[in-house]
């Protein structure tokens, strides 16, 4: 079984400040790392991807990706309310035909 | 517009009674893929399909079936629904054929089965 884990949460920060998610996986042939934001009762929207080691920015989002400790984070800059969902991590693994999600973690950006 | 569309949207059905969630994506995608979602177990994938005439489980199919007879479609047949099939579902669809790319979602189906 793949195992993507994901603190649930509720993580809350206050706005303008950076808010830090983490996420970890099992497979270590883990070639792919994406990060979807869910808004309550809507679907999944992507907003990262990752595919090798060290940072990428887009915005206010970087995602940061570490495969020796198999560890992918995703930062949020100047937080915004509008920024409070859950975010779910995905993997995809060595098959290539399956993305594993985290269960998410939530996050509040309060005024 | 570029969407995956699944109907219906909403639902509330008996135990046993033969139900089939529609799922279209007008993006000539190849790999299309069901999951479903429960409070504190995430998305859990049911089925995927890499190509017209090719599907294989994920995590969690059992009671489930589908099918890919058109690149375009991809429903779910649940042929004997029971209350722990109760979920949200959602389609989605990726461009690549490996689903490495980025996965276009559905609206979601709220499934209740009593």
């Amino acid at each position: 079984q793949k195992e993507v884990e994901q603190n649930s949460g509720p993580l809350s920060v206050p706005e303008g400040a950076i808010a830090s998610l983490n996420c970890t996986y099992s497979d270590r042939g883990s070639q792919s790392f994406f990060w979807y934001r869910q808004y309550s009762g809507k679907s999944p929207e992507l907003i990262m991807s990752i595919y090798s080691n060290g940072d990428k920015e887009d915005g206010r989002f970087t995602a940061q990706l570490n495969k020796a400790s198999q560890y992918v984070s995703l930062l949020i800059r100047d937080s915004q309310p509008s920024d409070s969902a859950t975010y779910l991590c995905a993997v995809n693994g060595n098959s290539g035909y399956a993305l594993n999600f985290g269960k998410g973690t939530s996050l509040l950006v309060t005024p | 517009e570029a969407q995956v569309t699944q109907n219906p949207r909403y639902l509330i059905t008996v135990t046993g009674k033969k139900l089939t969630v529609t799922c279209s994506q007008n993006m000539n995608h190849e790999y299309m893929s069901w999951y479903r979602q429960d409070p504190g177990l995430g998305l859990r994938q049911i089925y995927y399909s890499m190509n017209v005439e090719v599907t294989d489980k994920g995590d969690v199919p059992e009671g489930y079936k589908v099918s890919r007879k058109e690149k375009r479609n991809f429903p779910l047949i649940l042929e004997s629904p029971s209350p722990n099939q109760t979920s949200l579902y959602f389609c989605a669809s990726s461009l690549s054929l490996a689903g490495t790319g980025e996965l276009f979602f559905g609206e979601g189906s709220r499934l209740t089965v009593l």
